[in-house]
């Protein structure tokens, strides 16, 4: 079956600009996941969706960061006033009930480039 | 808190040799292990998991692991590398009610003919 998508695979943007980073999970996964990784880092949390809620966003940086999943299937990422240094992959997962040994299907991420 | 480490940033070896890629942990409730492999521009796959049952965990691949909580090790083996395995491999853990994977750096798997 279908694995998890993401769109745009690489998406350039000039200092200060929106953008939006998409993911569509794999079908009947309430469970889904946001990791940024950077240049020779492994990935890093930063928010997990249990359905249509945010169960934990500790790990969005600030408040330029923002993330949601309207009906509990597609998730957008939404990062204000982009810095240089949020340039990085930014990588979307999914899993199918959201326990701590359940699989994480990872999608093959968005490569964020802030100009 | 969680934490992982893994040893070596980049691993050589040659072809039809051992493959070893070390991984230590930190947890403060009993981890769940992962190990993941990225190839490139490609997604993180699966290799194999430590959910506390077997402490020796067979994956694909021809891949395995061995969960020693006295050493907090998590070390991934195969006895004979093909070229084919050459790519990043990423140790994770999570636990008790933390279901966030918390990811090491990688290791960097390069297998010369």
């Amino acid at each position: 079956g279908a694995g998890v998508s993401q769109t745009p695979s690489n998406k350039v943007t000039e200092k200060g600009k929106y953008v939006e980073l998409r993911c569509d999970p794999i079908s009947g996964h309430t469970a889904l996941y946001w990791y940024r990784q950077s240049l020779g880092q492994g990935p890093e949390f930063l928010i997990y969706f249990q359905g249509t809620g945010a169960a934990d966003d500790s790990g969005l940086p600030n408040d330029r960061f923002f993330a949601v999943r309207p009906e509990g299937s597609v998730s957008t990422l939404k990062i204000q006033r982009t810095e240089r240094g949020d340039s990085a992959v930014y990588l979307c997962a999914s899993s199918g009930a959201g326990g701590p040994t359940d699989t994480q299907y990872f999608g093959p991420g968005t490569r964020l480039t802030v100009l | 808190a969680q934490s992982v480490t893994q040893l070596g940033s980049h691993v050589s070896v040659s072809e039809g040799a051992l493959v070893l890629l070390r991984c230590n942990y930190s947890s403060s409730v009993p981890p769940y292990l992962f190990w993941y492999v990225q190839y490139p521009n490609q997604g993180l796959q699966l290799l194999l998991k430590y959910t506390s049952a077997a402490t020796l965990v067979k994956g694909i691949n021809g891949f395995e692991a061995e969960f020693k909580k006295s050493e907090t090790s998590f070390h991934l083996t195969k006895p004979s590398a093909h070229m084919s395995d050459a790519a990043e491999y990423f140790c994770a853990v999570s636990g008790g009610s933390n279901y966030k994977l918390t990811f090491g750096k990688g290791t960097l798997l390069t297998v010369n003919p």
